[in-house]
């Protein structure tokens, strides 16, 4: 039972576009959630996040929006640059726990 | 900055032979995880230490034990590997409520 769900597994997105990934939970007692970019043979690198009780978190050229109805979460990049070429992944944290679940990451692809 | 390192960054070891990787953080952080990353699976928790000789099995601990001597290292040991532990071996800590990730260890089990 995969409570967190990213269901495309790769984006191909031209530079300088805007690359946006989701990802779909099940969890409603989820109160935080993140995102990661992992290069390979690279352990994954935080990128940001947002508490459940905000719908939209913004650092740079990273913006995450939280559809708390929807139970959805997506990351945008704009400008999408080649160096964001990676695996991304979300993760939702349960409420008073320290369990973190991770989706199956999206791999994105940014052409020059 | 966050600081975890993973000593070991590429293994190759023998089926039946016990294996250590190892973890350092320097934030004083006082949860810390291992996770093995595998295609099409994402990230799952193996062990999770929530403080000092404390541990607690994860999603998938079969095969693995944890130790936790020290608030800053935290081992992962496989006392009889297997090929099917062949994989990327993640560890973490945890500050506020962000974990934050090692380089990995890449382990392969022949």
């Amino acid at each position: 039972d995969q409570q967190v769900k990213q269901n495309s597994p790769s984006l191909s997105v031209q530079e300088g576009r805007i690359s946006i990934l989701n990802c779909d939970y099940t969890n409603s007692m989820f109160d935080y959630f993140l995102w990661y970019k992992k290069y390979p043979a690279e352990g994954p690198t935080f990128l940001i996040s947002i508490s459940s009780i905000k719908d939209k978190n913004e650092d740079g050229r990273f913006t995450v929006f939280l559809n708390k109805s929807a139970k959805h979460l997506s990351l945008h990049i704009v400008p999408s640059q080649p160096g964001d070429s990676a695996v991304y992944f979300c993760a939702a944290k349960d409420t008073g726990t320290y369990k973190y679940i991770f989706g199956t990451g999206t791999r994105l692809k940014v052409l020059a | 900055d966050v600081k975890v390192t993973q000593s070991s960054r590429y293994l190759v070891k023998r089926t039946g032979e016990k294996v250590f990787l190892e973890c350092v953080q320097d934030m004083d952080h006082e949860n810390m995880f291992w996770y093995r990353q595998d295609p099409g699976l994402g990230l799952r928790l193996i062990y999770f230490s929530y403080d000092v000789k404390m541990k607690e099995k994860g999603d998938i601990p079969e095969g693995y034990s944890v130790s936790r001597e020290k608030k800053e290292r935290f081992s992962l040991i496989l006392e009889s590997a297997s090929t099917n532990q062949t994989s990327m071996y993640l560890c973490a800590s945890r500050g506020g409520n962000t974990i934050y990730f090692g380089e990995g260890s890449w382990l392969t089990v022949v």
